[in-house]
């Protein structure tokens, strides 16, 4: 079965500086890996995703994830936050032929001005 | 652009009536999905339906039902609502065959409130 971890319930960074969240997955082959965006009573919105390939993905917003095989890792970066990034964000595996997804339990990111 | 509607924002109930929480999208999906979000608990898979009067359960299907008689339309039904299914739904949806791969399109969330 596949699972997600995110460590990070809640994160507080400063307007300007950069950002990680953190994801590891567990499945025993190649993943899809997701990044989802929810902001506040809205729905889950597509950030970015990794099928195959390079291991480096750009998403919306300016947020790119890097996949780590090794590390069974698909964090989430961003290099400088705006106020309009805070917002919870999750992280998911899915896999081919399956169509469920697992998501993470999120992580809630507040900025400060 | 995918749209998954829901049909309700916000609903209050009263324990014990039946309710339904309805989703439609509108492109041609084959699985459609119901979930349930709660703080520190993610999103957690109640139902889906990989087509229409197809359905399997998910996590966490006690004391819920679906129903899936048109291909767009994914409804989800509480036979008796208790107060321990105040949350918020998100319906999704996607597509299946490889090009698909696993992307789930949102709807904006039902909060439901059981009182």
């Amino acid at each position: 079965a596949q699972s997600v971890t995110q460590p990070d319930i809640h994160i507080t960074v400063s307007e300007g500086a950069s950002l990680e969240l953190r994801c590891n997955y567990s499945y025993g082959a190649t993943p899809y890996l997701f990044w989802y965006v929810q902001s506040p009573g809205q729905g889950l919105q597509l950030l970015l995703k990794y099928f195959s390939g390079d291991t480096l993905v750009q998403g919306i917003k300016g947020f790119e994830a890097e996949f780590k095989r090794s590390q069974s890792s698909f964090n989430l970066r961003k290099p400088s936050v705006h106020w309009s990034d805070a917002a919870e964000y999750f992280c998911a595996v899915g896999a081919r032929g399956y169509q469920k997804v697992t998501f993470g339990i999120g992580t809630k990111l507040q900025v400060i001005p | 652009d995918v749209k998954v509607t829901q049909s309700s924002r916000y609903l209050v109930k009263r324990t014990g009536e039946k309710v339904f929480l309805e989703c439609v999208q509108d492109m041609d999906h084959e699985n459609m999905f119901w979930y349930r979000q709660d703080p520190g608990l993610g999103l957690r898979l109640i139902y889906f339906s990989y087509d229409v009067k197809m359905k399997e359960k998910g996590d966490i299907p006690e004391g819920y039902s679906v129903s899936r008689e048109k291909k767009e339309r994914f409804s989800l039904i509480l036979e008796s609502a208790s107060t321990n299914q105040t949350s918020m739904y998100l319906c999704a949806s996607n597509g299946q065959g490889l090009l698909a791969k696993n992307i789930q399109y949102f709807g904006a969330g039902t909060r439901l409130s059981v009182l």
